[in-house]
């Protein structure tokens, strides 16, 4: 079965840097594009970061450069998503995605939810 | 930026009718264009990439269309677990925007 499992949410305090991980199974990690994307508590959806396959491009919404940074480990089938100087507006729950060859997003987590909050 | 604008927000629906959901690009975006359907508490999920790709899985009352800026949802024969909401995105260039979202309910 083809799965994502993100863990590594939490509450956190305003300016902290947790880091999330996706861990993937049932299909070959390694030849996929992967991406984070989150969603504000009430709120629709927003891509946050995308990397390649073999991690030599990343791309990020322009709310999180410097901040955030994405990055995979192919030998452990995991992504990762470094968090840093936080703010109450990162609050969301935040999904991991394998990404298509039309740059869809065909398969999702079932997400985990980072507070921001002191 | 390419900003993604749904219409309408929200609209109300019976089983077993047609609703239509609309998508328009700030900029032509050709047909990278995905649908995704999203049910409280749960991830959301692909329907329809490329404007008119039918997802595998996903039943055949569900249709997209369109290209270059505007774009089209159509959900035929409703059923009761299709009440949900619906975001528009594009993966034409970086960032990849989608929708404000269009929440479907029962009327």
């Amino acid at each position: 079965e083809v799965q994502l499992v993100e863990s590594g949410g939490g509450l956190v305090q305003p300016g902290g840097s947790p880091r999330l991980s996706c861990v993937a199974s049932g299909f070959s990690f390694s030849t996929y594009w992967m991406s984070w994307v989150r969603q504000a508590p009430g709120k629709g959806l927003e891509w946050v970061a995308n990397i390649k396959q073999d991690g030599s491009e990343e791309y990020y919404v322009d709310s999180v450069k410097g901040r955030f940074t994405i990055s995979r480990d192919n030998a452990k089938n995991s992504l990762f998503l470094q968090m840093s100087s936080l703010r109450a507006e990162d609050t969301a729950v935040y999904y991991c995605a394998r990404v298509g060859a039309y740059y869809d997003m065909d398969v999702w987590g079932p997400g985990t939810t980072v507070t921001v909050s002191s | 930026d390419i900003q993604m604008t749904q219409s309408p927000s929200s609209l109300s629906a019976s089983v077993g009718h047609r609703v239509a959901i609309s998508c328009r690009a700030s900029q032509t975006i050709s047909n990278y264009l995905n649908w995704y359907q999203q049910k409280p508490g749960k991830a959301p999920k692909l329907l329809i990439y490329t404007a008119s790709s039918l997802q595998s899985g996903v039943p055949s009352r569900f249709s997209g269309s369109g290209s270059g800026t505007d774009f089209t949802l159509t959900i035929t024969n409703l059923q009761p677990e299709d009440f949900a909401t619906y975001y528009c995105q594009q993966s034409y260039s970086s960032p990849f925007t989608f929708g404000q979202g269009t929440k479907l309910d029962i009327k």
